[in-house]
């Protein structure tokens, strides 16, 4: 069955960086864009970044220029996210999801705490 | 960015009701549109994507409708499980935006 199974928490101080992780399994990994979502707490979804799994071409919002990376290990089924320069709005759970326009799998969300 | 907009932000049913949320485009999306529900706690799932196509395993008296700019989410027979907030989100462009939720609670 499709998973997508994301690290664990993290807790970091305003300025640090933090690398997440998704890792699928269940389907071929190439075939499928990942795409990542936060959410803060009580709030909406926030659309970050996508990867192309097959050519590893990235897109990211304006919201995140210059502090965003997506990157994949193709080999490893994994797909990675690091946020830069972090500060204490960016605390939020941290969503990989699969497909460029479906969203069908997601994983179980990774809680980023920002906090001096 | 394409902004989307939900109304009504929250929503009070009872059990067997019938529900609409709404969910309007700044601008043409054409059918490119999903729907998630999610749980306190929980990932978003998948309902309804290219604004009407049921996704597998979801029950049936969920549907969509719409195209262009204005949207539907209906939930016919309101059961227990189905109280949850409700997004939309708009694939045509990036960034995929998503609205700010509807939170479906008990009346």
């Amino acid at each position: 069955q499709v998973q997508l199974v994301q690290s664990g928490a993290e807790v970091k101080k305003p300025g640090a960086s933090v690398t997440l992780s998704c890792k699928a399994s269940g389907y071929t990994f190439s075939n499928y864009a990942v795409h990542w979502v936060r959410q803060a707490p009580g709030q909406s979804l926030e659309w970050m970044g996508w990867i192309n799994t097959g050519n590893g071409k990235t897109m990211y919002s304006q919201d995140f220029q210059g502090r965003l990376t997506i990157t994949r290990d193709t080999p490893a089924r994994t797909a990675y996210m690091e946020l830069s320069s972090l500060r204490s709005e960016d605390t939020a759970v941290y969503y990989c999801a699969r497909d460029y326009t479906i969203y069908d799998y997601w994983g179980q969300g990774t809680l980023v705490t920002v906090s001096s | 960015d394409i902004q989307m907009t939900q109304s009504p932000t929250s929503l009070y049913a009872s059990v067997g009701d019938r529900v609409t949320i709404t969910c309007r485009a700044r601008q043409y999306i054409g059918t490119n549109l999903n729907w998630f529900q999610q749980k306190p706690g929980k990932a978003p799932n998948l309902l309804i994507h290219a604004a009407v196509n049921l996704q597998v395993g979801v029950p049936s008296r969920f549907s969509g409708s719409g195209s262009g700019t204005d949207f539907t989410l209906t939930i016919t027979s309101l059961q227990s499980e189905d109280f949850a907030t409700y997004f939309c989100q708009q694939t045509y462009s990036i960034p995929h935006t998503f609205g700010q939720g509807t939170k479906l609670e008990s009346k």
